[in-house]
């Protein structure tokens, strides 16, 4: 079955770094759209970023431009959230999640959905 | 960016009730929206994409309508199980944007 597993997350310091990684596996990973969407705790949804299947486009949330970059690895199945200059406001479970449909071109809706991992900025 | 408005942020329902979620946009946006159910401590799960569509696997007594601005999500007989957070997020172009979520108690 089609599988989505974070890694990564964690306790860091402001100002300070961390990769999250998301492991998926039951699908041809090389032909979805991938995103990351975090929820603070308590909080709605946020979706934070986007790459293209092949890795031709990727888009930001505002809230998140310049300071964090989404890449993956389609040999290892792999997707990635590099997050910089981490602050506070940043802390929240962070999903990576599929595109409903293979190879998009367009936005399409959501699903399924890794089981998340926490991160907290703190000092 | 698109702003999406939910409405309400939360209601009390009991099993067996019609209940009505709505949610608009910023600007036009087509039919390009889905809705998204949430447990406490469980990742969202898809329920309707494309406006009207009901995504494999969700029951009939879930179902969506609108177009443009103005979307509802709407569940027929409220079940002990749909009590949840629902989401719903604009699939028109990036940055996503979700509304502020409506949670369905228990009456």
């Amino acid at each position: 079955q089609v599988q989505l597993v974070e890694s990564g997350g964690g306790v860091v310091q402001p100002g300070r770094s961390l990769r999250l990684s998301c492991a998926g596996s039951g699908f041809t990973f090389r032909s979805f759209g991938m995103h990351w969407v975090r929820q603070a705790p308590g909080k709605g949804l946020e979706w934070v970023a986007y790459m293209w299947h092949d890795e031709s486009s990727k888009y930001y949330a505002d809230s998140v431009k310049g300071r964090f970059t989404i890449s993956r690895d389609n040999s290892k199945d792999t997707l990635y959230l590099q997050m910089n200059s981490l602050r506070a406001e940043d802390t929240a479970t962070y999903y990576c999640a599929r595109d409903v449909v293979s190879e998009a071109i367009s936005p399409v809706a959501i699903d399924p959905w890794g089981q998340g991992t926490l991160v907290t900025v703190s000092s | 960016a698109i702003q999406m408005t939910q409405s309400p942020s939360s209601l009390s329902a009991s099993v067996g009730d019609r209940v009505t979620i709505t949610c608009r946009a910023s600007q036009g946006i087509r039919d390009d929206l889905g809705w998204y159910q949430q447990k406490p401590g469980k990742a969202p799960k898809l329920l309707i994409f494309a406006a009207s569509s009901l995504y494999s696997g969700v029951p009939s007594r879930f179902s969506g309508s609108g177009s443009g601005t103005d979307f509802t999500l709407t569940i027929s007989s409220l079940q002990p199980e749909d009590f949840a957070t629902y989401y719903c997020l604009q699939d028109s172009n990036y940055p996503r944007t979700f509304g502020q979520g409506t949670k369905v108690e228990i009456k």
